[in-house]
């Protein structure tokens, strides 16, 4: 079945403890991107990637890493998170990156760090 | 800036009547891309419609519509014969070209409640 996969699909953690959501995808695409949604403010890009070793930031990069080593893979690291960064995080994939491909998002990981 | 605005954040419609989510968005490109996301209670993320901004005809895709109006950066989505499953938040997004793929931006949101 074709899909995005996102682990963990919630996390409690505390301030400054390093952590990484893995997002994973089996279609093939070139194209990953994240996102985060917040009440009230949508969903804001926070990183995305066209194709392996080839990032680019989004609306909202600060606090975060990202890492394109293999096609399939597009893990999501928080460093230092903090908790302005409690948030519901998608992650999702097209297949060349240009608009008329849709977006497959993963089904979300919901952060909260205390 | 390219931004995107939902002014309703809510809306209610009686199920098989009509409704429409408004959406307009603000950009000096000619070339992008507009869509409508529906996200269920399951969070689900799920592309409804998308149209093309050098494409004058509006989209359709079975009981969802849009009304596409370029000059006024108008793209609002028509709901008919609503259902109980229609019920979820609905985004309104726009796809921006740089440096040869599309950045995404997303409205804020409307929550769509379906009566009975």
């Amino acid at each position: 079945e074709a899909q995005v996969t996102q682990n963990p699909r919630y996390l409690i953690t505390v301030t400054g403890k390093k952590l990484t959501v893995t997002c994973s995808q089996n279609m093939n695409h070139e194209y990953m991107s994240w996102y985060r949604q917040d009440p009230g403010l949508g969903l804001r890009q926070i990183y995305y990637s066209m194709n392996v070793e080839v990032t680019d930031k989004g609306d909202v990069p600060e606090g975060y890493k990202v890492s394109r080593k293999e096609k399939r893979n597009f893990p999501l690291i928080l460093e230092s998170p903090s908790p302005n960064q409690t948030s519901l995080y998608f992650c999702a994939s097209s297949s060349l990156g240009t608009a008329t491909d849709t977006q497959y998002f993963g089904p979300g990981t919901r952060l909260t760090v205390l | 800036a390219q931004t995107v605005t939902q002014s309703q954040p809510e809306m209610s419609v009686q199920e098989a009547e009509t409704v429409t989510l408004s959406c307009t968005y603000d950009t000096s490109e000619s070339d992008y891309y507009l869509f409508w996301y529906k996200q269920p209670p399951s969070r689900q993320m799920i592309l409804v419609i998308r149209q093309e901004a050098y494409k004058q005809q509006n989209a359709t895709e079975n009981r969802f519509s849009v009304n596409f109006q370029k000059a006024a950066k108008s793209f609002s989505l028509k709901i008919s014969d609503s259902q109980l499953g229609d019920a979820a938040m609905y985004f309104c997004a726009y796809a921006a070209p740089t440096s040869g793929t599309y950045k995404y931006i997303f409205g804020t949101g409307t929550r769509l409640k379906v009566l009975a």
